[in-house]
């Protein structure tokens, strides 16, 4: 059974601060590797997807890394701000399905 | 595109009773997603479509725990009778078919039962 963990799951970092959030899975044979923001009451957001071909994915300030051979992800936040506050999560897709194993999620409060 | 929507917001309903959460995909998606989210258990899934078809329902915590979905715009989650650890909140989400697509969820019905 694949397992996707999130640890810690709560940070507190001062504004402008370059964080990263980690990811690990047991499984290496992963198909894909999404994360997500979830604000609170809301749905999840995908922020960046990365293909097991590929190593990083970049979008504005956020930078996804996977590595399968340590079985880990990160997602780095650079020049954090008030407005990233909110819960991450990472998530596994291990075969061609669509199916996600989610992580329990990251809590992120970025203080001003 | 306006999204996954979802339909109640929130629900509030007794012990025994039946509930129905709603879901319109996006238009054009292949795949339709049901998740419950909790502090303890985070999010699980719960049943997922391929073009209107169930593929796996493994995830159904019980009988009591039914979907459907009639057509590629609506799909249904119901469950009855309702009992207090039903609550949760609930998400739907759909993806294209394609590969690395990314799922989009709803955001979400939050469900009580006292």
């Amino acid at each position: 059974k694949q397992e996707v963990t999130q640890i810690p799951a709560a940070l507190s970092v001062p504004e402008g601060e370059n964080l990263v959030l980690n990811c690990s899975f047991t499984d290496s044979a992963i198909y894909n590797l999404q994360w997500f923001r979830q604000d609170p009451g809301k749905g999840l957001t995908s922020l960046l997807l990365i293909q097991s071909s590929q190593r990083e994915q970049t979008s504005g300030r956020l930078n996804a890394s996977l590595d399968k051979s340590s079985g880990r992800s990160t997602l780095y936040i650079a020049a954090s701000q008030p407005g990233d506050s909110a819960t991450y999560l990472c998530a596994g897709e291990f075969n061609a399905g669509n199916m996600l194993t989610f992580g329990g999620g990251t809590r992120l409060m970025v203080k001003p | 595109d306006a999204g996954v929507i979802q339909s109640p917001r929130h629900e509030v309903t007794e012990m025994g009773q039946e509930v129905t959460l709603r879901c319109k995909p996006i238009s054009g998606h292949d795949y339709l997603f049901w998740y419950r989210q909790t502090m303890m258990r985070g999010l699980e899934l719960l049943i997922y479509f391929n073009n209107n078809v169930p593929i796996d329902d493994s995830g159904m915590p019980e009988d009591r725990f039914s979907a459907k979905m009639p057509n590629a715009s609506f799909s249904t989650l119901k469950i009855q009778p309702s009992e207090p650890r039903d609550s949760a909140v609930y998400f739907c989400a759909s993806s294209l078919a394609r590969a690395y697509s990314p799922l989009h969820f709803g955001n979400g019905t939050r469900l009580t039962v006292t």
